[in-house]
């Protein structure tokens, strides 16, 4: 069964540091995997989408990578704003069971200027 | 605005009542996703439909819950005679093929039942 975990559960880090959030998964045989961005009482904000043969992705400030074998993703943000500020969730999409993802519980960023 | 769109975004009601959220997925998507989210954890699954066809349903999903897509297009999640239990942030998403796709989301559908 696919487990999903997120470490650290929440960070607090000066405006303009850069950061990695974790994210490992304990069965490699996925399809993707994919990470959101929640603000309080919002719905998700998709950031990016790493296919399982893909490495990485990026989008501005913004880099993913995917480590099938370690059964490892991160997230890195470079240059951390204070509007970065919110839960990053990752989810990974079964190659098994490929209709719905398997989600962690997130990371709650906190960016202080 | 093109992306997935829910409503309402906040309903209140008593238990025992029931009500009805929509969801309008983006217009060329053929995959719409209901999830459920309660405070301090990750979205769960609740049930997928391609195009018009409802393909699976989480156990998680009481005989009191009922969603429909009936052209492929908007979907409605009916929560009958809710309970407090019920309380929760209602998520719609959808996607353009894949195994999943990429998903997008709507604002969600906050439902508080007193």
């Amino acid at each position: 069964k696919q487990e999903v975990t997120q470490i650290p559960a929440a960070l607090s880090v000066p405006e303009g540091e850069n950061l990695v959030l974790n994210c490992s998964f304990t069965d490699s045989a996925i399809y993707n995997l994919q990470w959101f961005r929640q603000d309080p009482g919002k719905g998700l904000t998709s950031l990016l989408l790493i296919q399982s043969s893909q490495r990485e992705q990026t989008s501005g400030r913004l880099n993913a990578s995917l480590d099938k074998s370690s059964g490892r993703s991160t997230l890195y943000i470079a240059a951390s704003q204070p509007g970065d500020s919110a839960t990053y969730l990752c989810a990974v999409g079964n190659a098994g069971n490929n209709r719905k993802l398997i989600w962690g519980l997130g990371t709650s960023l906190a960016v202080n200027p | 605005d093109t992306g997935v769109s829910q409503d309402p975004r906040h309903k209140i009601t008593k238990r025992g009542q029931n009500v009805t959220f929509r969801c309008d997925p983006i217009s060329e998507h053929n995959r719409l996703y209901w999830y459920r989210q309660t405070l301090g954890q990750g979205p769960e699954f609740l049930t997928y439909f391609q195009n018009e066809a409802q393909l699976e349903k989480s156990r998680l999903l009481s005989d009191r819950f009922s969603a429909e897509r009936p052209k492929g297009s908007f979907s409605t999640l009916e929560i009958q005679r809710t309970e407090q239990g019920d309380s929760a942030m209602y998520l719609c998403a959808s996607s353009l093929g894949g195994n999943p796709g990429e998903l997008f989301f709507g604002e969600g559908s906050r439902l508080t039942v007193l």
